[in-house]
């Protein structure tokens, strides 16, 4: 069972465009993580988001947890060929150790230059 | 401060061969995980540590699949024998305490197994 859905899966889009990927999922989770992940490496923290209707910001990229913690957003404003990359969310369902963190399967991202 | 190591990046090896994987973690971090993410998918966890002890291997194929962590430090993860379905990067992660909403996964450049 995929918890967490992504979309879309894939999107090439022009340079100086915005766009919004989406994270979605009937379960709660106590906080939710973004992560850019590039060829060849392992996926690299970009925030963590822990309240409904939380908003952060860094630089370009604006993301938002949903009211109920069920589902969050990514926007970017004018994409750069170096956003390039895949967008993987990752929930944490529970606050205590022995609950898990699950991993969508991701948002590859193309910016054509 | 050194990132997550891991060793081989890559390795090719044929059906029912077995394979190890080496990972070192980021100093002083209590918390080691090991992932499988197959081409097109998310990281799937396959185990984590807590210092040398299991939290979770729920999703760890016990039949084929060990892992190990000597000391509270290094990790091995083994596959044996290996199937062609294992074919995947394989992503070593660790963070300071493995608990709590913001704890930040500090992920290696994994290791691409691909078996024929």
């Amino acid at each position: 069972t995929q918890l967490l859905e992504q979309s879309p899966q894939f999107l090439s889009i022009q340079e100086g465009e915005n766009l919004t990927v989406y994270c979605n999922s009937s379960s709660v989770f106590s906080s939710l993580q973004w992560y850019r992940q590039e060829p060849g490496e392992g996926p690299v923290l970009l925030v963590t988001v822990v309240t409904g209707g939380e908003v952060k910001k860094l630089k370009r990229l604006t993301f938002q947890f949903g009211d109920a913690r069920k589902d969050s957003s990514l926007h970017i404003t004018a994409a750069q060929p170096g956003d390039t990359g895949l967008y993987l969310c990752a929930g944490l369902r529970g606050m205590n150790r022995d609950d898990k963190i699950i991993f969508g399967k991701g948002t590859r991202l193309h910016i054509l230059p | 401060e050194a990132g997550v190591a891991q060793s081989p990046r890559y390795k090719i090896i044929e059906k029912r061969q077995s394979v190890a994987f080496w990972c070192n973690p980021i100093s002083g971090h209590a918390t080691l995980y090991w992932y499988q993410q197959i081409l097109g998918q998310g990281p799937k966890l396959l185990i984590q540590f807590q210092n040398n002890g299991v939290v979770d291997d729920s999703q760890l194929p016990k039949d084929r699949f060990s892992a190990e962590r000597l000391k509270g430090v290094d990790s091995t993860l083994k596959i044996q024998p290996a199937k062609l379905e294992d074919s995947a990067v394989y992503l070593c992660a660790s963070s300071p305490r493995g608990t709590g909403r913001t704890d930040t996964q500090y992920f290696g450049p994994g290791t691409r197994l691909t078996v024929l």
